[in-house]
Parts: C-alpha cells; sequence; structure tokens
C-alpha cells in the first residue's frame, strides 16, 4: 500500500517568512495529493491540491510543487502569518476506486509575531 | 447544511466498556472513513466504506468494528475499551465521484479509556 512521510515534524518561522513542508510517497500509481490544515482543536480542512498532470499549482500565499518522478511534493507559504500556525498534513490518493487517502504524520508549524 | 456531524463530542470510558460513536453526513456523500489522531502519528484510516451497506478494514482496525446500514449514517463501536484506544476519533466522508476526492471532515470525538 501507499507509505507517505512528511517533514520536518515541527518547523518555526519569523512572521513574513517563508515556510516548505515537503512529503514523498511509495506508490507511482497515486495520482492526487491533497494538503490539509488542522488548527489547534479544529477538524482538518483542504485547503490545496494538486493533480498528477500538474507540476505547480498556486492559490495567494500558498503552492504546491510535485515531482512524480522523485515521489516527492511540497508546500510553500510565503510571507507567512501568525494564522498560519497549525498542523500541516501531506497525503496522497490514487482517484478512482475507493479513494483510499494515506496522510504523512503532520507537520505542526509555528509562526513568531 | 451540517455536513459532517459527530456525536458525541467528548467521552470518558472505563476499561471494558464498549460504546458507539455516531457520524452522519447531508451532503449524500458515499464514501465515509473514521480516522484516529494521536499525536505524532498523523490520522490513521480505522475502517471505511464505500456505499450502503459495505465496510471494509483500514490500517488499524483491531478493536473496532463498524457498520454503515444508512447512507448518511457511519457508526463505530468499540467493543471492549482499552486504554489504548484513547484518541481523537474524526469522522469523514467524500462524494466518491472520480475527480472529487476532498475529504470533508466531523469536529472529532475526543475519546478517553481509563
Amino acid at each position: 500500500g501507499e507509505n507517505v512521510e512528511q517533514h520536518p515534524s515541527t518547523l518555526s518561522v519569523q512572521e513574513g517568512d517563508s515556510a516548505v513542508i515537503k512529503c514523498t510517497y511509495s506508490d507511482s500509481a497515486s495520482n492526487y495529493f491533497p494538503w490539509y490544515k488542522q488548527e489547534l482543536g479544529k477538524r482538518p480542512q483542504l485547503i490545496i491540491d494538486i493533480r498528477s498532470n500538474v507540476g505547480e499549482k498556486k492559490d495567494q500565499r500558498i503552492a504546491v510543487t510535485l515531482n512524480k518522478t522523485a515521489k516527492h511534493f511540497s508546500l510553500h507559504i510565503t510571507e507567512t502569518q501568525p494564522e498560519d500556525s497549525a498542523v500541516y498534513f501531506c497525503a496522497a490518493l490514487l482517484s478512482g476506486g475507493y479513494q483510499k487517502v494515506t496522510f504523512g504524520t503532520g507537520t505542526k508549524l509555528q509562526v513568531i509575531p | 447544511n451540517a455536513g459532517v456531524t459527530q456525536t458525541p463530542k467528548f467521552r470518558v470510558l472505563k476499561t471494558g466498556q464498549s460504546m458507539t460513536l455516531l457520524c452522519a453526513q447531508d451532503m449524500n456523500h458515499e464514501y465515509m472513513y473514521w480516522y484516529r489522531q494521536d499525536p505524532g502519528m498523523g490520522l490513521r484510516l480505522i475502517h471505511y466504506s464505500v456505499g450502503e451497506g459495505t465496510t471494509a478494514k483500514g490500517e488499524v482496525p483491531d478493536g473496532y468494528n463498524v457498520s454503515r446500514l444508512k447512507k448518511q449514517n457511519f457508526l463505530l463501536g468499540l467493543e471492549s475499551a482499552a486504554p489504548s484506544q484513547t484518541s481523537v476519533y474524526f469522522c469523514a466522508s467524500s462524494s466518491g465521484q472520480t475527480g472529487a476526492n476532498v475529504l470533508t471532515f466531523g469536529a472529532g470525538s475526543r475519546l478517553t479509556v481509563l
């Protein structure tokens, strides 16, 4: 089955700096890679996703890149703000079928004002 | 439109007791999932369902049972609770349509087993 590794487990940045979280996956058949944000005490919510036919996707201050050959994908947050502080989870999925989503272990991002 | 609703939000059990967590979704989603979240271990899939009347095992199914008698409900049962089952449980659902893979999560249920 799919295995997703996520690094780092914790990340502290100064407000305004950039943050990068990296994930690798094992199943080359996976074709959908979402990122979820979980604020303290809240439920995970999708913030951005990318499909395997795209190398990069941006949404305002967040972007995701995908390298299918190396089987890794990354989340980039620019101009970080205190409200970006949360746990971020990457995931990999083979779209179609029963859509089993495998999550990484999470990165706790702290943005220091 | 409530999305995904979990009950109860909090529960304390003694070892050996049983309980059921209820997940209800009003989005007509086909797929439903139960995850547990433990510090440093991310979200691990317990059981899932691809439609009414179906269930299947995920990564960590031991000690849990599930049922999906109605499309909108997915129940997670603990027959004999153990301290190792202390965790936060999240239910999620997705439409199941190709290209529509977004999981909608419930607010979570915090379970403590003493």
